[in-house]
Formats: C-alpha cells, structure tokens, sequence
C-alpha cells in the first residue's frame, strides 16, 4: 500500500536558518503530494502542493517539488521565523480507480520543528 | 470564515461510555473524510463520504465506530462502549471532488481523552 517516510525529528534551528525536511513516498499510479502545518493545539493547515512529476508547490517561503524519479517532495525554507515552529507532516492522495474513489491522505510521522530567537 | 468545523473540541468520557461527535464541512464540499491522529503521529484514514454516500471505511474503523452524512451536508461520528485506546484527536476534512485536483480541507479536530 502506499506510505510516506518523514525525516524523524525533533528539528531545532535558529532563526534565519535555512531548512530542509525530507520525505519520501512509495505510491502507485500518480499520487498528489502535499505538506501539511499543524501549530500547537490547532488543526492541520495546508501548507503547499503538487499534483504532478516536476510540479514546485510554494507557500509562505516554503517550497516543495515532486520528483517522481526519487519519489520525494523534501519541504525547504531559505529563511526561518520564530512562528514557523510547529509540526509538518508529509501526505500523498491516490489517484483513485474512478472518479468516485476515496482518496484519502496517507501521512507521515511529522517532523517538529523548533525555530529558536 | 467557512472553513470546516468540529464540535465539541474536547470531549472526556469514561471507559464504556458512547460519545458522538459532529463535523460541518466547507458548504459546498461533496466529500467528508474522518481522520484519528494519536500523539506523536500523522492522522490515518477512518471513514469517507460522497455526499451522503459512506463509501469506503478504514479496518481501523471497528464495529464500535459509526459514522452517518444524512443529506450529505454535516457527518456525526459515534463511538460505542468507549476504550482507553480510543483516546485520540478525531479530525474531519472536507474536499470538493474534482478528479486529480482534490485538496482536503481540515477541522481543528476533536480530542477525546478516554479514562
């Protein structure tokens, strides 16, 4: 079945770092790639995505680019802020048999990250 | 704001008793997914709807666990004769189905602590 592997955390930087958090994934067919946020007592936010090979998601200073050769959507930030603290989870959706499919979000672990003043 | 919403956020009950919680998805979403998420991991798959539809469930989903859209707009989800094991943050996502292009949208979840 289909699976995410995160890069384990905690993570812990100080601010203006740059980051990388990788993931890999094993899927059959073309899965979307997404990152998701969740902030402490919150619920998961959308970060950025992508739905095909070579696509660059971006958000917020964050990007993420799906490379169906490596299977791996790593998440990078060239600068980071106190207020990106929080955790970040690696998901794939299944393209689905029809159109009627579920495609439910495969997760990974999460990573946390701490981003120090 | 319209986002997807989850009531109640905290629910503590105790072992062997039944508990429901509700979800109102974004108003023109089609699909409903539930989502548990235990501490330290990522949320995996319990149940989704198409419109009122329940069309696939999770082997996670024991015959402890029902879910229900009637009319396909909000989604209850009961949990009978609760377990310590149930204790966890229930989350519900809505998406509007486009093929290829989906994206879920998440609730602030609903933590349950089981005693």
């Amino acid at each position: 079945g289909d699976s995410v592997t995160q890069m384990e955390g905690p993570v812990t930087l100080s601010e203006e770092a740059f980051l990388t958090i990788n993931c890999t994934y094993t899927a059959t067919g073309y899965p979307s790639l997404f990152w998701y946020v969740q902030y402490p007592g919150e619920g998961l936010q959308l970060l950025l995505k992508a739905t095909k090979a070579d696509d660059k998601g971006s958000n917020k200073g964050f990007e993420a680019t799906y490379r169906k050769e490596t299977t791996s959507f790593h998440l990078e930030k060239g600068s980071v802020q106190v207020s990106d603290s929080a955790v970040y989870f690696c998901a794939l959706s299944g393209s689905g048999v029809s159109s009627g499919s579920a495609r439910q979000l495969t997760f990974g672990s999460g990573t946390q990250l701490t981003v120090l003043p | 704001d319209t986002g997807v919403s989850q009531d109640p956020r905290h629910k503590i009950t105790k072992r062997g008793q039944n508990v429901t919680f509700r979800c109102d998805p974004i108003s023109e979403h089609n699909r409903l997914y539930w989502y548990r998420q235990t501490l330290g991991q990522g949320p995996e798959f319990l149940t989704y709807f198409q419109n009122e539809a329940q069309l696939e469930k999770s082997r996670l989903l024991s015959d402890r666990f029902s879910a229900e859209r009637p009319k396909g707009s909000f989604s209850t989800l009961e949990i009978q004769r609760t377990e310590q094991g149930d204790s966890a943050m229930y989350l519900c996502a809505s998406s509007l189905g486009r093929y290829g292009q989906e994206t879920q949208y998440f609730g602030p979840g609903t933590r349950l602590l089981v005693l």
